[in-house]
Order: C-alpha cells, then sequence, then structure tokens
C-alpha cells in the first residue's frame, strides 16, 4: 500500500548542532505534509507544513524541503536544543477534504548536553 | 490557535468493560474527526473518520462494533471501547478538521488505555 516513511529511526544529535531528519513518501498525489513531534505520552505537535507547490519553507529554527522528483520530504533543525528530543513524524495529505492524514514511522531525536 | 481537548488522559479498566473516550473541539467546529490508534514506539495509525451527524468510516481491520463513534455535534466525538480486552491496551489519540484548509487537523493529547 502507499505509505510515508523515514529513513531513520533514530538520530542522535550534540546540543547546538543542526539535525536533518528525512522522510520518503510513495503516493504522488498527496499535496499536503506535516511533520509533527510527538514527547513521550502526548499527542502529536504540530511543527510545520508543506504544500506541494512549493519547495521549502522555513519557521523558526526549523525548516522543511519537499523534493517532489523523488518524493522525498525532510525537516531541518537548526542549533538543536535538549528540548527538542522527542519523535519526529511525516505525514502526508492528498488534496482532498476530510481526508485523515497517512503517518510515517518516526524518528527519535536525542539531543545531548 | 485551533485547540483540542481529550479526555480522559489516562484510564485502567477492566477487562470485559468499556470505556468512553471524548473529543472536544474547544474554539472551531469540527466537520471532521479522525481516531488514531498507537502501540508503543510505533506510528500512529488510522481506526476511523467521521463526519458530524454521519456514521463513521472505519480502516479496514478495525471492528466497528468494538470501537464505537459518535459524532453528534460539531464539537464533540467520542470513542468508546467496548468489552475492552488487554490487547485493546493502546494510545488513542483524535484529531479534528473542521474550516480548515485540506489536510491541516488539530490533535488531541491522547488517552493512554490499560485494561488489566
Amino acid at each position: 500500500g502507499e505509505s510515508v516513511g523515514l529513513h531513520l529511526p533514530t538520530l542522535s544529535v550534540q546540543e547546538g548542532d543542526n539535525s536533518i531528519i528525512n522522510c520518503a513518501y510513495s503516493n504522488s498525489a498527496s499535496d499536503y505534509f506535516i511533520w509533527y513531534k510527538q514527547e513521550s505520552g502526548k499527542g502529536p505537535q504540530f511543527i510545520i507544513d508543506i504544500r506541494s507547490n512549493m519547495d521549502k519553507r522555513q519557521g523558526q529554527r526549523v525548516t522543511v524541503l519537499l523534493n517532489k522528483t523523488v518524493k522525498h520530504l525532510s525537516l531541518q533543525i537548526a542549533a538543536t536544543q535538549p528540548g527538542d528530543s522527542a519523535v519526529y513524524f511525516c505525514a502526508e495529505s492528498p488534496n482532498q477534504a476530510g481526508t485523515a492524514l497517512i503517518f510515517g514511522k518516526g524518528t527519535t531525536l536525542s539531543v545531548s548536553s | 490557535g485551533a485547540v483540542v481537548s481529550q479526555h480522559p488522559s489516562r484510564v485502567i479498566c477492566k477487562s470485559g468493560t468499556s470505556v468512553k473516550i471524548e473529543c472536544r473541539s474547544l474554539d472551531f467546529q469540527a466537520t471532521t474527526m479522525f481516531w488514531y490508534r498507537q502501540f508503543p514506539k510505533q506510528s500512529l495509525m488510522l481506526m476511523a473518520t467521521s463526519n458530524e451527524g454521519s456514521k463513521a468510516t472505519y480502516e479496514q481491520g478495525v471492528e466497528k462494533d468494538k470501537f464505537l463513534i459518535n459524532h453528534a455535534s460539531l464539537t464533540l466525538s467520542t470513542l468508546t471501547v467496548t468489552s475492552a480486552h488487554p490487547e485493546d491496551s493502546s494510545f488513542y489519540i483524535c484529531s479534528a478538521a473542521g474550516s480548515q484548509p485540506t489536510g491541516e487537523s488539530t490533535f488531541g493529547s491522547g488517552t493512554r488505555l490499560t485494561v488489566v
């Protein structure tokens, strides 16, 4: 079936480093992509999103890159902090109202001081 | 911003009993609500989609008679796990979509269900 997946299950970085979390998706019809952060025992927290008519979008300390040619999505976190430690999921949605998000498998980011 | 409140955050119940989980949109009207289940160290898996005033649409493999979903108003959806068994122990998360553009959903904080 069609799914969204992440390349690495875990990523360990030092505080202050830049982190890059990758995701590959397979549904070429997907129009909307989101990155979520999930801390233990909590629901997903929206980080940043991007639509298929864009290839880059920046937020505060975060950047999402979308490469539709190879169906690849990445999340870049600048100056990673211990508070960024969490599981990160990418999710996709087709261009259809009322359709649920499809989540990737998640990458656990560990930031050491 | 949009807020979704989910209760309870944790619940422990005995095998064979039923548990109800509530999901409320606090500051917007949720025309569609989604229920997900997440097992430890795994991703969120969609269980069902419900539209206000309509019957829920369940994903393949999800028993509709076991996981009862009610979406009677634009601000409230409930998931009832009936005759719960230990294998139903999981983290249940709702999300709500309203007048936002396609794909944008707000998630609740999740409910940790433990069946003993």
